[in-house]
């Protein structure tokens, strides 16, 4: 299994440059995360999904949005790239079950650094 | 307001000494505690969580309720244990990521 798979590892883009973040994970996994870590910060929730079909916001939301048209994929899309979305940005996934007692782990891709300028 | 702290970013210990990493939470429920690891060039992945009470990699980590904190722990550091710790809270569907903490284990 190749686990989460997360795609560039790296970009440089231009204020109001588009670009889409890619991220697939093998272990049928329900649920999917995008998480943004900054320079000294824990990292931050952007959206989340708990199946196919079904998208939420994190903590973080503003200036992204996303898909999930496959239990597979997960694309983090940003529209109009700024300053203060230069970050690592991590896709996870982990197995959730509706009535589950505990949490599962969080499995998570190896990030994309994004730098805009 | 809900948070995972870790108070130290890094950490600097010799090989074969103890070290102790520590994660306070704030939490109005029942949390879930975990720490996760993130060595050099690899992804980040789970080290343990509380509610399975095992030691990993000589690791262990005690959930104090009474305290809020979830402090992790090994007797004797080694080199291969150099590596970012992030202590994290799951509740609901919330989860809270500390800052993290660098721990360096000199030769």
């Amino acid at each position: 299994n190749a686990g989460v798979t997360q795609t560039p590892k790296f970009r440089i883009l231009k204020i109001g440059q588009s670009m889409t973040l890619q991220c697939t994970q093998d272990m049928n996994h329900n649920y999917m995360y995008w998480y943004r870590q900054d320079p000294g910060m824990g990292l931050k929730l952007i959206y989340y999904s708990v199946g196919a079909g079904i998208t939420d916001k994190g903590e973080v939301p503003n200036g992204y949005n996303v898909s999930r048209s496959t239990t597979e994929d997960f694309p983090l899309r940003l529209e109009l790239a700024a300053p203060s979305q230069t970050s690592v940005y991590f896709c996870a996934s982990s197995y959730g079950a509706r009535g589950q007692l505990y949490n599962s782990p969080l499995h998570f891709g190896n990030g994309t650094r994004l730098t805009v300028t | 307001a809900q948070r995972v702290t870790q108070p130290e970013k890094l950490l600097s210990v010799f090989k074969g000494a103890p070290v102790e990493l520590k994660c306070n939470y704030s939490y109005s429920g029942s949390p879930e505690l975990f720490w996760y690891v993130q060595y050099s060039r690899q992804r980040l992945q789970l080290l343990l969580r509380h509610i399975s009470r095992e030691s990993i990699k000589g690791f262990t980590a005690d959930l104090n309720k009474g305290e809020t904190s979830f402090h992790l722990k090994k007797p004797f550091a080694q080199e291969e244990d150099s590596a970012m710790y992030y202590c994290v809270l799951t509740g609901g569907f919330k989860t809270i990521f500390g800052a993290g903490t660098r721990l360096f284990v000199k030769a």
